[in-house]
């Protein structure tokens, strides 16, 4: 099935750097979402995106919903410890027919490692 | 609370046995999803179904069954016909609208 282009695939990083990583897709979205795994649990949703240049924050992550609604970022600003762990992307297609579901297609996830 | 749940957290079984893999939702969601994960990679769909008694294969449904015969539940069967079934499985569930989907917390399978 297709998936979305994440990266880069992993980042090393010292506690208080800033991080960008990026998904990019040949198809539109409705709706960019970014999860965080932590390491043995399930992903959490940490950004919801739904309008082309829409900016969103929560905390000390911003992401953003391309203008061509094809590709979205998301910056962790000053990185601490427990930051640690797999980011997601996934896309959400315009509706099909009756559906009122569009199953999701995810990006295969950046690995973020954070050095105290 | 809501939320969605899975059963158990980490499951051992021998190579040859079926093993079914829990998961139950209280967040009246209609989609309801399985994932496989490999260790350090991404997610991929083994089933989905968005309705009560029916169900699509995903990507990777060789070796695994279903069945979903109410909204609340989801179990996935590994089967033996499955050729490298050790790995974390996911279950994740989906409402109305776009608002992404709900994840449990996972369940670890390890054949021996």
């Amino acid at each position: 099935g297709q998936q979305l282009n994440q990266s880069p695939q992993s980042m090393f990083i010292q506690e208080g750097e800033d991080v960008s990583m990026n998904c990019t897709s040949s198809s539109i979205f409705n709706t960019w979402l970014w999860y965080k795994q932590d390491p043995g649990e399930g992903p959490v949703l940490l950004i919801a995106l739904y309008k082309a240049g829409e900016l969103t924050s929560n905390g000390r992550l911003t992401a953003q919903f391309g203008i061509t609604r094809k590709d979205s970022f998301l910056n962790i600003s000053a990185s601490i410890p427990s930051d640690v762990g797999i980011y997601f992307c996934a896309g959400q297609p315009p509706r099909a027919g009756g559906t009122s579901y569009g199953k999701l297609t995810f990006g295969q996830g950046t690995i973020l490692t954070v050095h105290p | 609370d809501g939320g969605i749940t899975q059963s158990p957290k980490y499951l051992f079984r021998k190579e040859g046995q079926n093993v079914t893999l829990s998961c139950e939702q209280n967040l009246n969601h209609d989609a309801m999803y399985w994932y496989r994960q490999d260790p350090g990679q991404g997610l991929r769909l083994i089933y989905y179904s968005q309705i009560v008694n029916d169900f699509q294969k995903g990507d990777i449904a060789e070796g695994y069954s279903v069945s979903r015969e109410k909204k609340e539940s989801f179990p996935l069967t590994v089967t033996s016909a499955q050729k490298n079934p050790t790995a974390f499985y996911l279950c994740a569930s989906a409402g109305q609208g776009n608002y992404g989907y709900t994840f449990g917390s996972g369940t670890r399978l390890t054949v021996v």
